[in-house]
């Protein structure tokens, strides 16, 4: 069955970095493409990022871009989100989601298996 | 990237039926037919009802649908049960190649 297992969050100061892991299992991984979105305490679900099944398209939230990218290793079955210049407002719940199909645009936002999501806070 | 704007929340009584509506404009809603639904229950994750627009996933009820006007999309659901109650996100592709999510709607099934 599918699973996507994120790591690699914790408390982080303003300013610092962080990456994000998503192991996934139970399809081929390099087959779909992958989202990242996010969900800071109480409120609803951001969109962050996007990479298409090969890695040659990526696509960002403008509230990210320039800080944060998105790769994957598909010989590891394995999405990244590398966060830098890490603000307050980034506090939140990050899940990785699988797209339901290789068909383009990556950015379709229709996600039909998610991860439990990992914590980042951003604090001094 | 503007958030879609969904209402804050909607109520209805078991067995009847509500919609949920989704705004957001020719950049985005209006201009695709990619607009997707989740429900998410508090402390988990998101769940795919709709997807491009109306279409449901295997073992979604069909008790879930989806539709379009112009810039809105609209989430219905018949025959209310107590497990929906939930919150409810609408999504769409954007003309820049993103996503973007709804503020969401809390359900509350009385």
């Amino acid at each position: 069955q599918v699973q996507l297992v994120e790591s690699g969050g914790g408390v982080v100061q303003p300013g610092r970095s962080l990456r994000l892991s998503c192991a996934a299992s139970g399809f081929t991984f390099s087959n779909y493409g992958m989202h990242w979105v996010r969900q800071a305490p109480g409120k609803g679900l951001d969109w962050v990022a996007v990479i298409s099944y090969d890695g040659s398209q990526k696509y960002y939230a403008d509230s990210v871009k320039g800080r944060f990218t998105i790769s994957r290793d598909s010989s590891k079955n394995t999405l990244y989100l590398q966060m830098n210049s890490l603000r307050a407002e980034d506090t939140a719940v990050y899940y990785c989601a699988k797209r339901d199909s290789s068909g383009a645009p990556p950015g379709k936002v229709n996600l039909d298996f998610w991860g439990q999501g990992t914590q980042v806070t951003v604090s001094s | 990237q503007s958030a879609l704007t969904q209402p804050a929340s909607v109520s209805g009584s078991p067995g009847q039926s509500i919609t949920i509506s989704c705004t957001g404009t020719s950049s985005d809603v209006g201009g695709y037919n990619y607009v997707s639904w989740y429900q998410q229950h508090p402390g988990k994750a998101p769940k795919l009802m709709i997807y491009d627009v109306s279409n449901r996933p295997s073992g979604v009820s069909n008790r879930f649908s989806g539709s379009k006007s112009g810039n809105t999309a609209s989430l219905t659901i018949s025959g209310l049960q107590v497990e929906d109650e939930a919150d409810y996100y609408c999504a769409s592709y954007t003309n820049r190649y993103t996503g973007v999510f709804g503020g969401g709607t809390k359900l509350t099934v009385l």
